[in-house]
């Protein structure tokens, strides 16, 4: 079975400092992968995704970039994190290109200091 | 851009109790919806899909609803239980392909009173 794993649970970075989210699938080849982000009280918003290796496109301008360095790998950097990057970040992946469910991991809380 | 929204922030039951939880959709060309769960401190769980080229679709306890004409979707659960309590997010595709990229909603926070 397909399983994703996201790491670390919680973080606390001071501002300024660099972040690196990583997120793995295990049990598929190829997949979509995705990196959300949820603001407290709020819905998911889709920040980048993924569909092969070093294939990446952004949704939205920002702090953050992502990188595919393998099939199954995504990690999500900044290399200075401002206190408006804080948030619940959560990895998903999914299969082909149409009507497909996304699965999400357990997803990271960052919050900036 | 388009979105998707809900109407009601919260939603408050008794256990046993029907639960419907609605949601409104402006993007036309959507042509995929889910329905995810999501309880504190987790990630989203997929409840339900369904596809524009049907109007409902059953699971276990849940019923999805989906009217194209005024872009309504809502999510039925039957004998609601305390388990169920949750941020629940509707999420649409839209069409052609797009790689399963989402938008979600806002989120519907439901209650269940034992």
């Amino acid at each position: 079975s397909q399983t994703i794993h996201q790491w670390p649970a919680t973080l606390v970075q001071p501002v300024g400092s660099p972040l690196s989210l990583e997120c793995t699938v295990e049990g598929t080849s190829n997949p979509n992968l995705y990196w959300y982000r949820q603001a407290a009280g709020r819905g998911l918003q889709l920040l980048f995704y993924s569909v092969g290796i070093g294939q990446i496109s952004s949704e939205v301008p920002q702090n953050l970039s992502a990188s595919r360095p393998q099939d199954r790998q995504f990690i999500l950097s900044s290399k200075k994190l401002l206190l408006s990057d804080s948030g619940f970040y959560l990895c998903a992946w999914s299969v082909g290109r149409k009507n497909t469910e996304a699965f999400f991991g357990q997803g990271t809380r960052l919050t900036v200091v | 851009g388009e979105s998707v929204g809900l109407h009601l922030p919260t939603l408050s039951v008794q256990e046993g109790d029907n639960s419907i939880i609605n949601c409104a959709y402006s993007n036309s060309a959507s042509d995929y919806f889910i329905w995810y769960k999501q309880e504190s401190g987790k990630g989203p769980q997929f409840i339900i899909d369904i596809r524009s080229n049907m109007d409902k679709r059953q699971g276990q306890r849940v019923t999805v609803l989906l009217n194209k004409t005024v872009k309504h979707l809502s999510l039925q659960i039957a004998a609601t239980q305390p388990g169920d309590s949750a941020v629940y997010f509707c999420a649409e595709k839209a069409g052609g392909t797009s790689y399963g990229k989402l938008t979600f909603g806002q989120g519907t926070i439901l209650t269940v009173h034992p």
